[in-house]
């Protein structure tokens, strides 16, 4: 069976340094990821999506930059935090041509 | 444990019928509720939310929810659905700090 692992679970950072958010997939090959971002009182925004490995697209430009190393990683990352980047974070994937998202646990980012 | 449900894997409908998807959730504290949809080809994008006030909200294209806290549920409604509702429809519950999504509802209406 598939599953999504996403890690950290919460994060703490301050204004000015670098993250990493790693997600990866199991059980399944060439999946669609995807980064969604929570902000505090608002809906998920679609961060940036990736069909295939090196094929990034990125939905809202920003502070935020995403990689594809492999077929089943998908990083988000930032040189330099800002205070507006806190919020909560969640990785998903889909079968390439189909809809259903599956989702992983997600990652409460703070930055102070 | 922090849980979503949606009681319906798949359901078909056929045009002009009315709709409802159950969501049912278990969360400790306040809460803030979403039903997202994803249409054929497309991205996520949010029906309506519900962060206090009036249990019952609108959202686009029709869609209205309902939330009952003695029930901790959240239901997804539409009076009379087209054939361009087809699509995976999401409940999803935020606490203080994460973000649960159920597994998903698909929808077929039949023209």
């Amino acid at each position: 069976s598939q599953t999504i692992h996403q890690w950290p679970a919460t994060l703490v950072q301050p204004v000015g340094s670098p993250l990493s958010l790693e997600c990866t997939v199991e059980g399944t090959s060439n999946p669609n990821l995807y980064w969604y971002r929570q902000a505090a009182g608002r809906g998920l925004q679609l961060l940036f999506y990736s069909v295939g490995i090196g094929q990034i697209s990125s939905e809202v430009p920003q502070n935020l930059s995403a990689s594809r190393p492999q077929d089943r990683q998908f990083i988000l990352s930032s040189k330099k935090l800002l205070l507006s980047d806190s919020g909560f974070y969640l990785c998903a994937w889909s079968v390439q041509g189909a809809e259903k998202l599956f989702f992983g646990s997600g990652t409460q980012l703070s930055v102070l | 444990a922090q849980s979503v449900s949606q009681h319906n894997h798949h359901v078909i409908l056929s045009e002009a019928a009315s709709l409802e998807l159950g969501c049912n959730y278990s969360y400790g504290g306040t809460v803030n509720l979403f039903w997202y949809v994803q249409y054929p080809g497309q991205h996520l994008q949010l029906l309506l939310k519900y962060f206090s006030g009036d249990p019952l909200v609108k959202g686009i294209k029709g869609f209205e929810a309902e939330f009952i806290k003695s029930k901790f549920s959240f239901n997804l409604r539409k009076p009379s659905v087209q054939w361009s509702d087809t699509a995976e429809y999401f409940c999803a519950v935020a606490g203080n700090n994460d973000m649960r999504f159920g597994a998903g509802t698909r929808l077929t209406v039949k023209p």
